[in-house]
């Protein structure tokens, strides 16, 4: 089985930044993504990491080390639409997609 | 505009009820998924299909079975509901299904069974 840790909740305030950190056990790895899950609405597709490093997409940014089983998701100039939720997935050798229970992200002016 | 598209939006049902969960997409994908979503436990895949005329199961395949007789449909069939199965349903699908494909997910599904 897969084993896929965030945290819950964490708040921030607009125009600052917030990290999400996710630690995963897995059998195999294809790549690590991350998901932005408005409530109520579905994922939408924000990042994808499958070698170590640094990918960077406007204000989010995506950390990957396959070493340590380690990712974050990087978010800065925070805007109020960014409360959300964020999901970390990572694909497996089967290529399936185990998610983590998400961290909701609170953005307060 | 392209996408996916699912139906109903959302559903009452009193358990032993069969009930079916549709699920249709546009864009020619290869790889469809189910989902269901449950508060603190995430997306937990249940059955996917690779491609037209395959199906697997995924972690939590228990009381429900799907087919794929073409691209684009990917129903979810609940033949006896129970309580359990009150959740949120999301179908998803990808290009392919390998390394690096992305998936992407329809508006979902609430299902109630009572």
């Amino acid at each position: 089985g897969q084993n896929i840790d965030q945290p819950t909740e964490m708040t921030a305030t607009e125009g600052a930044i917030v990290q999400i950190n996710c630690t995963y056990q897995t059998s195999g790895f294809n790549g690590l993504f991350w998901y932005q899950q408005h409530a109520g609405e579905a994922p939408t597709f924000l990042s994808y990491n499958v070698l170590d490093g640094l990918e960077e997409k406007g204000r989010f940014s995506s950390f990957l080390s396959r070493s340590k089983g380690y990712s974050y998701l990087h978010l800065k100039e925070l805007q109020m639409k960014d409360s959300a939720s964020y999901l970390c997935a990572v694909r497996d050798s089967d290529y399936k997609l185990s998610f983590g229970a998400g961290t909701t992200v609170t953005v307060r002016a | 505009i392209a996408g996916i598209t699912q139906a109903p939006t959302s559903q009452i049902l009193a358990a032993g009820r069969r009930m079916t969960l549709r699920c249709t997409q546009d864009m020619r994908h290869n790889a469809m998924y189910w989902y269901r979503q449950d508060l603190g436990l995430g997306l937990r895949l249940i059955h996917y299909s690779n491609t037209a005329g395959t199906t697997g199961k995924g972690e939590v395949p228990d009381g429900y079975s799907v087919s794929r007789a073409n691209t684009d449909d990917f129903p979810l069939t609940l033949a006896s509901a129970v309580p359990s199965q009150t959740s949120v349903y999301f179908c998803a699908s990808s290009e392919i299904a390998g390394a690096g494909d992305t998936q992407y997910f329809g508006p979902g599904t609430r299902l109630t069974v009572l």
